[in-house]
């Protein structure tokens, strides 16, 4: 399979306790974003890379969050010091240089629950 | 604050009927437009796009968008219960990567067969 893959696909954890996901985008792409999805909701965008550059992060939701792209290849978010309004998927995409911004492959996404 | 609006539905169609979902946006300064469905407990996939005014067909589909009306839309011709889905709209602004994809709550389409 050579789509994007991430992990865990579910993540069960007690508030204030520190959670990593991580994305491996689609070889080739260059391009890797990180989306939140709650029920009912549309993807809200969090984070861009472009290679190992993050080029946008003020959209992640405060400073509990963080994500990294070392070597411009996959990728990792973390929360830290979780809370339960941080339960969510979390979704990871990415896509070509040469394509438009918005035509993103999705991975299956990281399901988060704070207890 | 960029919005897209989509009515949630969900949206009933009978089997071999068109499907009609609508979409709004409030940034003018909206770039290119997207349709994403998304089944039950999966994760979103790119069914088309468009960024220039007027229709654009691609099989059973066609988007159509009207920047000054600031409005999209996706038609499913020959409606298939496998098209019963959560299609999303999304935008993308000025900013390319960096604005991100602003997306709608997504309406909930169900084919009758």
């Amino acid at each position: 399979d050579t789509g994007v893959s991430q992990n865990p696909r579910h993540k069960i954890t007690k508030r204030g306790q520190n959670v990593t996901f991580r994305c491996d985008p689609i070889s080739e792409h260059n391009r890797l974003y990180w989306y939140r999805q709650t029920l009912g909701q549309g993807p809200e965008f969090l984070t861009y890379f472009q290679n190992e550059a993050q080029l946008e992060k003020s959209r992640l939701l405060s400073d509990r969050f963080s994500a990294e792209r070392p070597k411009g290849s996959f990728s990792t978010l973390e929360i830290q010091r979780t809370e339960q309004g941080d339960s969510a998927m979390y979704l990871c995409a990415s896509s070509l240089g040469v394509r438009l911004h918005g035509e993103l492959f999705f991975g299956e996404g990281s399901r988060l629950t704070v207890l | 604050q960029k919005e897209v609006e989509q009515n949630s539905g969900p949206l009933s169609v009978p089997e071999g009927a068109i499907a009609s979902l609508n979409c709004t946006y409030s940034d003018r300064g909206s770039q290119s437009f997207f349709w994403y469905r998304q089944y039950s407990g999966k994760s979103p996939e790119l069914i088309m796009f468009i960024y220039s005014n007027g229709d654009k067909e691609d099989g059973r589909f066609t988007a159509q968008l009207n920047k000054a009306s600031q409005y999209v839309s996706l038609l499913i011709r020959d409606s298939q219960p496998s098209d019963s889905a959560t299609y999303l709209c999304a935008v993308m602004g000025s900013g390319g990567g960096a604005d991100g994809l602003t997306f709608g709550k997504g309406t909930h389409l169900i084919i009758q067969p």
